[in-house]
């Protein structure tokens, strides 16, 4: 079965901290993986995509074990606003081709305090 | 920046009753979504759209369900007699070529079921 699983949570973490998020796929052929948020009662917002030799993009560090079928996302210096839910995706296409879905983890909540 | 538009926002209907949730998607993309999420839950995929035509549809996606994009900027999914368990937000997505894009969520229609 296709499945994403992510660390259960929530993240309870003061403003400064920083964070880690762990996800795990089980189909290993797939091909494409992002981080996305989720604020509540709103649509899922693209926040990277995962590279398979990691990438960067300001205070996000994302990073793809394809090997352990494992992507990862850390926040540092994190802010009240980066609280929301943060949600594992892979795109389902074994073959990497034009077409396929995505398939989310449940996500795994981030409450940032003052 | 590009949007994905849905309505209605909020969509009330009586159980057994039809309901058609409309959305336009970026106006160049090529590959379209509709996904829901039950509250609580995780984003599920339904059905994905390429060339006028179903790529790829999941088990929730049966017989009351259908998809259209009448007149090439609309994309609409229809429920034919809505059951309790349909109450659910609704989001439609689009993407560009290119897996490794991600796809961009409009802001949902939620449906309640009563």
């Amino acid at each position: 079965r296709k499945e994403v699983e992510q660390d259960p949570g929530p993240f309870n973490v003061p403003e400064g901290a920083t964070v880690a998020f762990n996800c795990t796929y089980s189909n290993s052929a797939s091909q494409s993986f992002f981080w996305y948020r989720q604020d509540c009662r709103k649509e899922p917002k693209l926040l990277m995509s995962v590279y398979s030799s990691g990438n960067e993009d300001g205070r996000f560090t994302a990073q793809l074990n394809r090997a352990s079928q494992y992507i990862s996302l850390l926040i540092r210096d994190s802010k009240l606003s980066d609280s929301a839910t943060y949600l594992c995706v892979v795109n389902s296409r074994a073959d990497g081709g034009s077409q396929g879905n995505l398939i989310f983890g449940k996500g795994t909540k981030l409450s940032v305090k003052p | 920046e590009p949007e994905v538009t849905q309505t209605p926002s909020h969509q009330v209907t009586q159980m057994g009753q039809e309901v058609i949730l409309r959305c336009v998607p970026i106006s160049n993309h090529l590959y379209f979504y509709w996904y829901r999420q039950i509250l609580g839950q995780k984003v599920e995929f339904l059905v994905s759209f390429y060339n006028n035509e179903i790529s790829e549809k999941s088990e929730i996606f049966d017989d009351q369900f259908s998809v259209e994009r009448p007149d090439g900027s609309n994309f609409t999914l229809k429920i034919r007699s809505t059951k309790l368990e349909d109450s659910a937000m609704y989001f439609c997505a689009s993407r560009d070529r290119g897996v490794y894009n991600g796809y961009t969520f409009g802001s949902g229609t939620r449906l309640t079921v009563v």
